[in-house]
């Protein structure tokens, strides 16, 4: 059974850092692109990143292009969200999202529950 | 960036009814629109990928069809579970940009 689990959420200052992971079991997790998605309070779906499953190649958000770095490590099957210059605007519960292929894809077939991040003084 | 853009953005309907939401893309995305549902409180879950084609266990009551820049999905005939929010998602081309959802109530 594919499992995603988010962790790394927390309360954090505007313009601090957070770095959020994502522990993936049940496939093999180089042999799929990985994505993190966003929602805010209320609001609709975000894409925020994706990284291929060599991880040779990354796209971003205009959002967060710049203070936000995407990775992954895959001999502990790990992906990772570097968040940095934060906003209250990043506030949202983020998802990790399993692609349907090696290379990017965009098509979100696993998720994960989710962790929660609020930036706020 | 291409803008996704659903309607309804909210739709009542009761058990049994066909409930049919609109997707459009600001450019052609050829068949590249996915369709996903999420309860709250929970993540969304993959319905259709492809435009038309259903994902691996969701009933067949749900449908989608359209290519170019108009889509829909369909269900054909609600169930109880089926009350939830539906957001489609373009996977032409990165930004992988969703609508805004659709909120579908009971009447």
């Amino acid at each position: 059974e594919v499992q995603l689990l988010e962790s790394g959420g927390g309360l954090v200052q505007p313009g601090g850092s957070l770095r959020l992971s994502c522990a993936a079991s049940g496939f093999t997790f180089s042999s799929y692109a990985m994505s993190w998605v966003r929602q805010a309070p209320g609001k609709g779906l975000e894409w925020v990143s994706v990284i291929s499953g060599s991880g040779g190649s990354t796209y971003y958000a205009d959002s967060v292009k710049g203070r936000f770095t995407i990775s992954r490590d895959n001999s502990k099957n790990t992906m990772y969200l570097q968040m940095n210059s934060l906003r209250a605007e990043d506030t949202a519960v983020y998802y990790c999202a399993k692609e349907s292929q090696i290379a990017v894809a965009g098509l979100f077939d696993c998720w994960g529950q989710g962790t929660l991040v609020t930036v706020s003084s | 960036d291409i803008q996704m853009t659903q309607s309804p953005s909210s739709l009542s309907a009761s058990v049994g009814d066909r409930v049919t939401i609109t997707c459009r893309a600001s450019q052609s995305i050829s068949s590249y629109l996915n369709w996903y549902q999420q309860k709250p409180g929970k993540a969304p879950k993959l319905l259709i990928y492809s435009a038309s084609s259903l994902q691996s266990g969701v009933p067949s009551r749900f449908s989608g069809s359209g290519s170019g820049t108009d889509f829909t999905l369909t269900i054909s005939s609600l169930r109880p579970e089926d009350f939830a929010t539906y957001y489609c998602q373009q996977s032409y081309s990165p930004p992988f940009t969703f609508g805004q959802g659709t909120k579908l109530e009971i009447k």
